[in-house]
């Protein structure tokens, strides 16, 4: 069955950089456009970025524009969030999620990961 | 940017009661609405998407309603897994979240 699974998780300083990964098996990964949203504690969902099956577009929220870099490997089943001058407000769970469209530009979010937790503090 | 208001932010209901929650886009986005089942510590789980189509292994007790602007998630008889919260979400320009609805138990 589908499964993703984050890693990359952790506590970083305000202005450092982490890298998130999200392993993805149990279906044709390249054939699938993939999201990222995360989710500030006591707030609700925000999409942070989307890129297309085969890595031709990709497209952020305002709030990471700039900072963040969605990529994937798809030799390698994974899914990537670079992000860099990271901020207090960026502290959050973040989820891979699988669109639920085949080969096409993205739709919504279909299936998604357990999350992996991203504080930032001093 | 399209904003997205959900209504109630919180809803208190009991086992069997029909439940709606609203949602409202600031533009048209035709039928281009998925709604999202979130618990604590889990995977948000989606529900419902281009506006009324169920996602598959999705109980039918959940029904998705509307276009444009106005849109519906009715739950028929609110069973005890449902005490959950719900977010609808348009990707008919970008992507953007409601703020969310927490069904409680009364």
């Amino acid at each position: 069955q589908v499964q993703l699974v984050e890693s990359g998780g952790g506590v970083v300083q305000p202005g450092r950089s982490l890298r998130l990964s999200c392993e993805a098996s149990g279906f044709t990964f390249s054939n699938y456009g993939m999201h990222w949203v995360r989710q500030a504690p006591g707030k609700g969902l925000e999409w942070v970025a989307v890129i297309w099956f085969d890595g031709s577009n990709k497209y952020y929220a305002d709030s990471v524009r700039g900072r963040f870099s969605i990529s994937r490997d798809n030799s390698k089943n994974t899914l990537y969030l670079q992000m860099n001058s990271l901020r207090a407000e960026d502290t959050a769970v973040y989820y891979c999620a699988k669109d639920q469209r085949r080969a096409a530009a993205p739709g919504t979010p279909g299936y998604w990961g357990q999350g992996t937790l991203v504080t930032v503090s001093s | 940017d399209i904003q997205m208001t959900q209504s109630p932010s919180t809803l208190s209901a009991s086992v069997g009661d029909r439940v709606t929650i609203s949602c409202r886009a600031s533009q048209s986005i035709t039928n281009w609405l998925a709604w999202y089942q979130l618990k604590p510590g889990k995977a948000p789980k989606l529900l419902i998407y281009k506006a009324s189509s169920l996602e598959s292994g999705v109980p039918s007790r959940f029904s998705g309603s509307g276009s444009g602007t106005e849109f519906t998630l009715t739950i028929s008889s609110l069973q005890p897994d449902d005490f959950a919260t719900y977010y609808c979400q348009q990707y008919n320009s970008s992507w953007t979240f409601g703020q969310g609805t927490k069904v409680e138990i009364k």
